[in-house]
């Protein structure tokens, strides 16, 4: 199976800050990667699909780039509403694997 | 309205069976592949099972494979998740969501999952 390794862990920042969440496939999965946003008591967001591309509805400070093995999430302003776990997810190769996740906390 | 709703989760011990429904409301149901994604405490998200929009094509995690089954009623617009045999290691919270494709194909690649229910718990322990 195809490893997702998410950076940091955790991470705490503030109000406007800039947040770049680093994911890493074990193998190259070109541009198949999403990137969601879980937070407590609502249902998984799907934030970026296909490294780079926008969800509908999802606000424009997110954003996603890489294509290879190495991606990245950048939240260009954090919000307060931005607070949660985000994970990493390749979808080139059976099975779909996941990161183990990055905890976003503001300061 | 919630697009997707969950239920059937519970407490089992090791062995008992449990049946998942996952029930679609304003999202054309029929014509999605649609999947099964669980996460155990203090875990990551897996990937349990994927299944085309007819329901003719079925994939599930090596993990689960044997003994849970995956299935689905256009007519009702409602997914299940059979799932036999339970383990400890399948105490998770359960989330049906729906792929990010129009297709209804079922498959690697894709463009991930767009649409998700809340989740129901599942608790295996003697």
């Amino acid at each position: 199976d195809i490893q997702m390794t998410q950076s940091p862990s955790s991470l705490s920042a503030s109000v406007g800050d800039r947040v770049n969440i680093s994911c890493r496939a074990s193998q190259t999965i070109s541009t198949y990667l999403n990137w969601y946003q879980l937070r407590p008591g609502k249902a998984p967001d799907l934030l970026i699909y296909a490294a780079s591309r926008l969800q509908s509805g999802v606000p424009s400070r997110f954003s996603g780039s890489g294509s290879g093995t190495d991606f990245t999430l950048t939240i260009a302003s954090l919000q307060p509403e931005d607070l949660g776990i985000y994970y990493c997810q390749q979808s080139y190769w059976s099975p779909e694997t996941f990161g183990r996740g990055t905890k976003v906390e503001i300061k | 309205e919630v697009p997707l709703l969950e239920s059937g989760g519970g407490q089992t011990q090791p062995g008992g069976s449990l049946r998942l429904s996952c029930v679609a409301t304003g999202i054309d149901f029929s014509n999605y592949a649609m999947t099964w994604v669980r996460q155990a405490p203090e875990k990551g998200l897996e990937w349990v099972s994927g299944l085309s929009s007819s329901g003719d094509s079925i994939y599930y995690a090596d993990s689960v494979k044997g003994r849970f089954t995956m299935s689905r009623d256009n007519s009702n617009n409602i997914l299940y998740l059979q799932m036999n045999s339970l383990r400890v290691e399948d105490t998770a919270v359960y989330y049906c969501a729906k792929y990010n494709d129009r297709s209804g194909y079922y498959g690697v690649p894709n463009y991930g999952m767009d649409v998700w229910g809340q989740g129901t718990t599942v608790t295996v322990s003697s």
